[in-house]
């Protein structure tokens, strides 16, 4: 069945750092990918997303490329701030779908 | 904006008491969703509903039910609550189609004694 896969956390950094999320998928056909965020004592929030290979989701300075070769969706921010401390959640829909396939999370500490 | 409302934050029930979780949302979306989110495990889907009266199961729908009466609305029911369904349990609604968004209420904590 249809799968993803997130590095394991926490993650631990200092501010203005620079900050890679790993995510994978096992899908079959053409899946939209998503980046969902959860801030302590909330909902998730979709934080990015992108429907075919080599799309590029961009948000708050987050982004994720879609690359069907390797089917991976990494999150990445060039320098990041304490306000970003949160739960990062990679997701997958099928095409013509409407459910959503999470992966586990991945907490993200950041340090002043 | 999208607003998605859960009836309660925290909960405290009884083991084999019948429980009620509500989900309210003000976009007139046709898609409403419960999940369920445990450490290590993300968010698990238990059932959804895609307009008023239907509903489909999710990928843990054992001891759980639905209801949705309006379109509005979407009720998760544990009819004899058990300790591992203590959880947290977010609800979310969409439009629908090909490029619909997700959205999700703060979500019920509830905690089977």
């Amino acid at each position: 069945g249809d799968s993803v896969t997130q590095m394991e956390g926490p993650v631990t950094l200092s501010e203005e750092a620079f900050l890679t999320i790993n995510c994978t998928y096992t899908a079959t056909g053409y899946p939209s990918l998503f980046w969902y965020v959860q801030y302590p004592g909330e909902g998730l929030q979709l934080l990015l997303k992108a429907t075919k290979a080599d799309d590029k989701g961009s948000n708050k300075g987050f982004e994720a490329t879609y690359r069907k070769e390797t089917t991976s969706f990494h999150l990445e921010k060039g320098s990041v701030q304490v306000s970003d401390s949160a739960v990062y959640f990679c997701a997958l829909r099928k095409l013509g779908g409407n459910k959503l396939v999470f992966g586990a999370g991945t907490i993200l500490r950041v340090k002043s | 904006d999208v607003k998605v409302t859960q009836s309660s934050r925290y909960l405290v029930k009884r083991t084999g008491e019948k429980v009620f979780l509500e989900c309210v949302q003000d976009m007139d979306h046709e898609n409403m969703f419960w999940y369920r989110q445990d450490p290590g495990l993300g968010l698990r889907l238990i059932y959804f509903s895609y307009d008023v009266k239907m509903k489909e199961k999710g990928d843990i729908p054992e001891g759980y039910s639905v209801s949705r009466e309006k379109k509005e609305r979407f009720s998760l029911i544990l009819e004899s609550a058990s300790t591992n369904q203590t959880s947290m349990y977010l609800c979310a609604s969409s439009f629908g189609g090909p490029r619909d968004e997700q959205y999700f209420g703060p979500g019920t904590r509830l905690t089977v004694t």
